[in-house]
């Protein structure tokens, strides 16, 4: 079956723009998780959504926000962007809600950069 | 608040020998640890986990062992591959409502044939 699809792949955008990525679960999953990877900050938590509603949410301003679909697709939106939020953006789906032994199918990620 | 560290960016070794990459914790409640391995340009990919009942988890050619009281864990990988080459993240999974993977920011392993 298919994985975690992310569009787009990569994009670049310049300071003060938003973005909006989307992420696509694995079909029947519905939990998503979104992560922020960069060089010195390595993976760190956005948030989380089972079943349309944010579980979770990550020490990350309010310019980052998110939101889940009926069908488990999610997207997450970054206003007002700044050079510091180059990054790549990864997905993660589980089937139902994340726990230890539920483990995470990550996304090939979204690689923004902002100029 | 758990903090993972990874205090290796990088480890070289070579094929056939053995890959041991650490990992240190600070907060003694949790439930998992778990090992991800991250080729570039794709996503992190789960490889094996522990939970804090265990103190060591086998499978296949990788290990994970769990020393609580040093607050430490370890992912040993017997014979190494070249294809094993990638960076491997370690993470804890906290779990109930709050649930979340802190991950520390990776060892990048090559190893040379």
């Amino acid at each position: 079956k298919a994985g975690v699809t992310q569009t787009p792949r990569y994009l670049i955008k310049t300071r003060g723009q938003q973005v909006t990525l989307s992420c696509s679960p694995i079909s029947g999953h519905r939990s998503v998780s979104w992560y922020q990877q960069t060089p010195g900050q390595g993976l760190q938590f956005l948030f989380e959504y089972f079943s349309e509603t944010q579980r979770n949410k990550g020490n990350f301003p309010g310019r980052f926000s998110g939101r889940q679909f009926s069908n488990s697709r999610s997207e997450m939106n970054v206003s007002t962007l700044e050079l510091g939020d180059s990054a790549l953006y990864l997905c993660a789906s589980s089937l139902g809600p994340p726990s230890g032994a539920n483990v995470l199918t990550f996304g090939a990620g979204s690689r923004l950069t902002v100029l | 608040d758990q903090q993972v560290k990874q205090n290796s960016p990088s480890l070289s070794v070579q094929e056939g020998r053995i890959s041991i990459l650490n990992c240190d914790y600070t907060n003694s409640m949790f439930d998992y640890f778990l090992w991800y391995k991250k080729y570039p340009a794709e996503g992190p990919t789960f490889l094996i986990s522990i939970s804090s009942i265990k103190d060591k988890n086998e499978d296949g050619r990788f290990t994970v062992f769990l020393n609580k009281s040093a607050k430490h864990l370890s992912l040993h990988i017997v014979p190494s591959q070249p294809g094993d080459s990638a960076v491997y993240f370690c993470a804890h999974a906290r779990g109930g409502s709050n649930y979340k993977l802190t991950f520390g920011k990776g060892t990048l392993l090559t190893v040379n044939p």
